[in-house]
């Protein structure tokens, strides 16, 4: 079975501060791995995924991730945010065959100006 | 291409009564998944179709349905409401091909459901 913590329900930062947003998982199986975020009153898009190769991935609006196969965790980060980064965010696994998704339950980011 | 569009995105409905949330997926894509997206919870997985059969179901009690049709639109029903239905139902569709590869969801804006 697969499962997502996220660590942390609320982080809040100060503008241009730096952020990280903890994701562990559990699986028994290897799994891709996602970061999605969702701004008030939309769905969620995606900033970055991990598939296989560096485990270092970049995403959009200048986020980034890392994968840690022994600590099983894939965190979050970006070096500068900025109040346009206000959002909920969610890490998510996908197993390497079917087609579903599991969530952890969100992180609440809020830049403080 | 046009993304996933969700209707309605508003809905109230008492306890009791039914209710039944339409998405349809970008053109192209055979697969939609249904989350049910709550304070605390996350998203909670209900179902995946793909080509109009039900291939992946999540823990929710048989109140909770769906149906895919030949156009991959989908629909969710719910019946007999209960005010913890109350939640924001995203879909989220793919091309929803297993074979080793990975399938990138692309979600819609939501159907926000208030049970009162």
């Amino acid at each position: 079975a697969q499962s997502v913590t996220q660590l942390d329900s609320q982080v809040p930062v100060f503008e241009e501060a730096p952020v990280e947003l903890r994701c562990n998982y559990s699986s028994s199986v290897s799994v891709y791995l996602f970061w999605y975020v969702q701004y008030p009153n939309q769905g969620l898009q995606l900033l970055l995924k991990y598939l296989s190769g560096s485990t270092l991935v970049k995403g959009i609006n200048g986020f980034e991730a890392e994968f840690n196969k022994s600590q099983t965790s894939f965190h979050l980060r970006k070096p500068s945010v900025h109040i346009s980064d206000t959002a909920e965010y969610f890490c998510a696994v996908h197993r390497l065959t079917g087609n579903q998704f599991y969530f952890g339950t969100g992180t609440s980011l809020t830049v403080i100006p | 291409k046009a993304g996933v569009t969700q209707t309605p995105r508003y809905l109230i409905k008492t306890r009791g009564q039914q209710v039944t949330l339409s998405c349809s997926p970008i053109s192209g894509h055979r697969s939609v998944s249904w989350y049910q997206q709550t304070p605390g919870q996350g998203l909670q997985f209900l179902f995946e179709y793909f080509s109009e059969t039900q291939r992946n179901k999540g823990n929710f009690p048989g109140r909770f349905s769906g149906r895919q049709f030949s156009n991959s639109r989908s629909e969710m029903n719910v019946s007999t409401l209960e005010l913890g239905d109350s939640a924001l139902y995203l879909c989220a569709s793919s091309l929803g091909i297993s074979a080793g590869g990975i399938n990138e969801q692309f979600f819609g804006p939501g159907t926000r459901l208030t049970v009162l």
